[in-house]
């Protein structure tokens, strides 16, 4: 089993969808999340953190349940410029940022 | 706002061949990281350095060494390229708190 593991899509959306990615981890000691955004042929640039609590970014809501060991990635309203692909991001702890980025899922949002 | 720079954005190596990835940053950050993406794989850690002076490997350093120079610059180095190395490589560092990575725009490496 990988240790964190998405569903690779793609997913394709009209614009003005909501559309939801889920993402699994197998460590339960595991302590920071993370997504972060891709787009075609450049680098990942953090989209948001993960709490325990939940965080709500405009349109965007993560959610983590660590019963469970997942997180999620809601997109409500989608845009154009939302399609790209989406990568969790988990951090097992211990000292530095050896951070497990999963294979990412695709999102492709259209006119 | 430079951020992180990575030298070369592309290049294509033969078989057998060396070469250097350049990687610097200007934000003062005491983590750095080298990672390679593959189609279907995700980002792989391939060696890390918590802080000027130290390295440690990561998920899949065969085939690779490392130098931190300074603060500032992390180089990956192939001794002796492979195809299995045709990948694109990130670098990218965090602050002490390791609450954010800020990558630099990738190297597009082709092994022949």
């Amino acid at each position: 089993r990988k240790e964190v593991e998405q569903d690779p899509g793609p997913f394709n959306v009209p614009e003005g969808a909501t559309v939801a990615f889920n993402c699994t981890y197998s460590n339960s000691a595991s302590q920071s999340f993370f997504w972060y955004r891709q787009d075609c042929r450049k680098e990942p640039k953090l989209l948001m953190s993960v709490y325990s609590s939940g965080n709500e970014d405009g349109r965007f809501t993560a959610q983590l349940n660590r019963a469970s060991q997942y997180i999620s990635l809601l997109i409500r309203d989608s845009k154009l410029s939302d399609s790209a692909t989406y990568l969790c991001v988990v951090n097992p702890g211990g000292g530095g940022f050896k951070t497990i980025f999963g294979a990412g899922t695709r999102l492709f949002v259209k006119a | 706002n430079a951020g992180v720079t990575q030298t070369p954005k592309f290049q294509v190596l033969k078989t057998g061949q060396s070469m250097t990835l350049q990687c610097a940053q200007d934000m003062n950050h005491n983590s750095m990281y080298w990672y390679r993406q593959d189609p279907g794989m995700g980002l792989r850690l391939i060696y890390y350095s918590a802080s000027e002076g130290t390295t440690d490997k990561g998920e899949v350093p065969n085939g690779y060494n490392v130098s931190r120079l300074n603060k500032r610059e992390f180089s990956l180095r192939l001794e002796s390229a492979a195809p299995s190395q045709t990948s694109v490589y990130f670098c990218a560092s965090s602050d002490i708190r390791n609450t954010e990575a800020f990558f630099g725009q990738g190297t597009r490496l082709t092994v022949v």
